[in-house]
């Protein structure tokens, strides 16, 4: 079936570093796309997302770029902390579909 | 912003006994909430989708006799998982979607589900 999956499961980066958490979708019909950051024992919680006629928004410290030819979407966060470490998920929709989700990538940022 | 809420936060049951989750939209209204469930270190997989007032649609494997919702009310939906064993437990996460904003899903804080 249609799925979200990821390139890397877990990337270690050193702290102030920029990171970059990479995301392939395979439903074409998708026109909105999210990133998620989830810790140990909580929900998702939102980032930033992108729409399907955007290829490129930044947030703080955050960039979502998104490239349809590819079907890719990437998460750079800039400066990576200590506090960014954590697994990250990329999320699509088309509609009013549920979200489907990533795979996700853990980011582990070394002090 | 947009606050999901839900109760208990975990629990621990005993093997065949029943469980309900309670999911809250604390300041909108909610036409229609998602009920994902995670398993350690993987993605969230969706179970199932909850309008208001109607049944829910349940994905594929997913077992709508074991597996109850209820959607009453624009900011109640409750997942009670009946005769839970220990392949049950897993982390359930509820998300719910403002009825004014196609896109916006908001998601709950999770319920750790442990059956012994």
């Amino acid at each position: 079936g249609e799925s979200v999956g990821l390139h890397l499961p877990t990337l270690s980066v050193q702290e102030g570093d920029n990171s970059i958490i990479n995301c392939a979708y395979s439903n074409s019909a998708s026109d909105y796309f999210i990133w998620y950051k989830q810790e140990s024992g909580k929900g998702p919680q939102f980032i930033i997302d992108i729409r399907s006629n955007m290829d490129k928004r930044q947030g703080q410290r955050v960039t979502v770029l998104l490239n349809k030819t590819v079907k890719h979407l990437s998460l750079q966060i800039a400066a990576t902390q200590p506090g960014d470490s954590a697994v990250y998920f990329c999320a699509e929709k088309g509609g009013r579909r549920a979200l489907t989700f990533g795979s996700g990538t853990r980011l582990q940022v070394q002090p | 912003g947009a606050v999901v809420s839900q109760h208990p936060s975990r629990v621990i049951c005993k093997s065949g006994t029943s469980v309900k989750i309670e999911c809250r939209s604390l300041d909108f209204q909610a036409t229609t909430m998602f009920w994902y469930r995670q398993f350690p270190k993987q993605s969230l997989m969706l179970m199932a989708t909850s309008n208001e007032g109607s049944k829910a649609t349940y994905e594929q494997g997913v077992e709508k006799d074991k597996f109850l919702i209820n959607h009453a009310s624009l900011t109640l939906s409750t997942l009670t998982v009946t005769s839970a064993h220990p392949e049950d437990s897993s982390f359930y996460i509820c998300s719910a979607r403002d009825h004014q904003v196609t896109y916006e899903q908001y998601f709950g804080p999770g319920t750790r589900l442990t059956v012994t």
